[in-house]
């Protein structure tokens, strides 16, 4: 099955300066990988997500790169705020019939310091 | 538009109890998943069910575990005689469907169990 490692695990950063978050995984099948949020005992929400058939994507502060040939993807914030410290997850899956569940990766707790 | 609704929010039971956690996914969603996530660590993918059917269940243990979602009603996750292990929070999470967009899944509050 899929295997996904995240790095690093914790992460600390000065306000306004940026933060980067590297997955890798083990399947050429994936095809779907989305990134989650989770602030201290609250849901995973989705920050954004990106397919195979692009590279890069976008929304304000935050982006996400996709490099299928070495399997691996990366988040990254710039100009980070206090409301950005949480455990980020990044995740995969092979979007097809029978096969949509995510493999996540251990989390990075981001701690973003006013 | 409600989003996924999990309840109770806090289960507490002791060990050779039954658990039973509830799962309501979001309006026009028909497919479920369950995921158990332990103090510290990721989530770990449980079971992925759509009406009245179990797609797959290969992340479920094979023994006390049991997940159905009926044609009326919410996704049941029930666990049979808990052990202290079976301590974590249970996310679920729905999507409309399969296809490109509607894969993209949601996630509830999540039920954290204790046993004791």
């Amino acid at each position: 099955g899929e295997n996904v490692e995240q790095h690093p695990s914790t992460l600390s950063v000065q306000e306004g300066d940026s933060a980067v978050i590297k997955c890798t995984y083990s399947d050429s099948a994936s095809n779907y990988f989305p990134w989650y949020k989770q602030e201290l005992g609250k849901r995973p929400q989705l920050i954004i997500d990106i397919r195979s058939n692009v590279g890069e994507k976008k929304d304000q502060r935050i982006a996400v790169t996709l490099n299928k040939t070495a399997k691996h993807f990366s988040l990254h914030i710039t100009e980070t705020q206090p409301e950005d410290s949480a455990v980020y997850f990044c995740a995969a899956s092979k979007v097809q019939a029978g096969a949509n569940n995510l493999f996540f990766g251990t989390g990075t707790r981001l701690t973003v310091i006013p | 538009n409600a989003g996924v609704m999990q309840n109770p929010r806090h289960l507490v039971r002791r060990r050779g109890q039954e658990a039973r956690l509830r799962c309501s996914p979001m309006k026009g969603h028909s497919h479920v998943y369950w995921y158990r996530q332990l103090p510290e660590e990721g989530l770990k993918f449980m079971v992925y069910l759509q009406k009245e059917n179990i797609i797959d269940e290969s992340g479920m243990p094979k023994e006390r575990f049991s997940a159905e979602f009926p044609k009326e009603g919410p996704s049941i996750l029930r666990i049979q005689q808990v052990v202290r292990g079976d301590s974590a929070a249970y996310f679920c999470a729905s999507s409309p469907g399969l296809g490109r967009t509607l894969n993209i899944q949601y996630f509830g509050a999540g039920t954290r169990l204790s046993v004791l």
